[in-house]
């Protein structure tokens, strides 16, 4: 089955305390992304990769780090979390090709305290 | 800067009752458009892509209009299951990287 899948699904964390969301896709997709979504702000692009070692700034991309080191793995990097950053997070992954669609994780909420 | 532009609503409409949502985008260059649907606190999942030519999938039609540049979302018969936020999608040639709107909110009620 395709699919994306992160972990965890749910964190409480304090100010400060490095943490670190995985995103895993199956489908051998080169491009992946990462959003955050707030309400009344909609989905926010934090970073993308377009491939292997490739990744790049979204909109929001402060306070994050990202690596893509394996096609299948872009993990999510907080390196001191603040509270600013509690939100829903999601993964995402698309093949190459005009036309293909997104496939989103199911998300990861954080909590920041 | 790119944008897509969504009525956030919410459209509170009746069972059966038929709705339609828009969506702008500002770059018309844009190459190829979804619709997405999001329940609540759940991922978007994929709706329908647009064509040119329009779209339909049982009482859900989509359709692109290039000159005015916008796309819509029409539901027929509405469903109280049909209650989420729905989410367009644009992409920009030569671009992987999707731009999302707001999403509209519906709430289909009995």
């Amino acid at each position: 089955e395709a699919q994306v899948t992160q972990n965890p699904r749910y964190l409480i964390t304090v100010t400060g305390k490095k943490l670190t969301v995985t995103c895993s896709q199956n489908m051998n997709h080169e491009y992946m992304s990462w959003y955050r979504q707030d309400p009344g702000l909609g989905l926010r692009q934090i970073y993308y990769s377009m491939n292997v070692e490739v990744t790049d700034k979204g909109d929001v991309p402060e306070g994050y780090k990202v690596s893509r080191k394996e096609k299948r793995n872009f993990p999510l990097i907080l390196e001191s979390p603040s509270p600013n950053q509690t939100s829903l997070y999601f993964c995402a992954s698309r093949a190459q090709g005009l036309g293909n669609t997104i496939y989103f994780g199911e998300g990861s909420w954080l909590t920041v305290v | 800067r790119k944008e897509v532009e969504q009525d956030p609503g919410p459209f509170n409409v009746p069972e059966g009752a038929t709705v339609a949502f828009n969506c702008t985008y500002s770059n018309s260059a844009s190459q190829s458009f979804f619709w997405y649907r999001q329940d609540c606190r759940k991922e978007p999942k994929l709706l329908m892509s647009v064509y040119s030519s329009g779209n339909e999938d049982g009482r859900f039609t989509a359709q692109l209009n290039r000159a005015s540049q916008y796309i819509s979302l029409l539901i027929r018969d509405s469903k109280l299951s049909d209650s989420a936020t729905y989410l367009c999608a644009v992409n920009d040639q030569g671009s992987y990287i999707p731009t999302f709107g707001r999403g509209t909110s519906l709430i289909v009620h009995p």
